[in-house]
């Protein structure tokens, strides 16, 4: 299995400017996480979907960011207009869910910076 | 609210050392899994190990294994023969089993391994 992808690997992107980062989830898997991962806040769950439904968002930061999984091998998450401080590696996970182990796989992050 | 806590920011020990970090966590659930991550360099997030709350033996991964203690809601994670190759980032986390699939992370601990 090719585990959790994630594009880009790395962004760089100028303020006001939209990013789009994308997952693709571990086949089979029902549950899907988008994580930031800052020095100062350390790792942060942003949303999660299960069923390509989204459950809990109350981890996004504010409205610029949006969330969507369209089906079970998709997922983007969307930051309209960027700003500095959004600069952060952005992970993706996915699980086949609590009633089988818990254990969430990530993908490799996408490094993003805004300047 | 459910918190984790690793007291150790840095840790350094010479290779082949034994070393044990420590993670303490808040729940008042009953049922929940707990979890070390290892993050290297590479910035991959990597499951190192896995523990059921209700299982009483403590698990074991070759050179990994932890020490959980339920009662006392701690779960530290010992490397033995500790090789360069562990040096990385290590996340405790927990998820409980009812309710929101949301693991928990600890802020980290830092661990480098020594020539």
């Amino acid at each position: 299995d090719a585990g959790v992808i994630q594009s880009p690997r790395h962004e760089v992107t100028e303020m006001g400017q939209e990013v789009t980062l994308r997952c693709k989830p571990i086949s089979g898997h029902n549950s899907l996480f988008w994580y930031r991962q800052t020095m100062m806040r350390g790792l942060e769950l942003l949303i999660y979907f299960n069923n390509n439904v989204p459950i809990d968002d109350s981890g996004m930061p504010e409205d610029r960011f949006s969330a969507k999984m369209p089906n079970a091998s998709f997922s983007t998450l969307k930051i309209q207009p960027s700003e500095p401080r959004d600069s952060a590696v952005y992970f993706c996970a996915s699980s086949f869910g609590v009633l089988v182990s818990g254990e969430q796989y990530f993908g490799p992050g996408t490094r993003l910076t805004v300047t | 609210a459910q918190t984790v806590t690793q007291s150790q920011p840095e840790m350094s020990v010479q290779e082949a050392e034994t070393v044990t970090l420590s993670c303490t966590y808040d729940t008042s659930e009953n049922n929940y899994y707990l979890f070390w991550y290892k993050q290297p360099p590479s910035r991959q997030m990597i499951l190192v190990i896995r523990q059921e709350a209700y299982k009483q033996q403590n698990a074991t991964e070759n050179r990994f294994s932890v020490n959980f203690q339920k009662a006392a809601k701690s779960f530290s994670l010992k490397i033995s023969d500790s090789q360069l190759g562990d040096t990385a980032m290590y996340f405790c986390a927990f998820h409980i089993i009812q309710g929101a699939q949301k693991l928990v992370f600890g802020q980290g601990t830092r661990l480098t391994i020594n020539p």
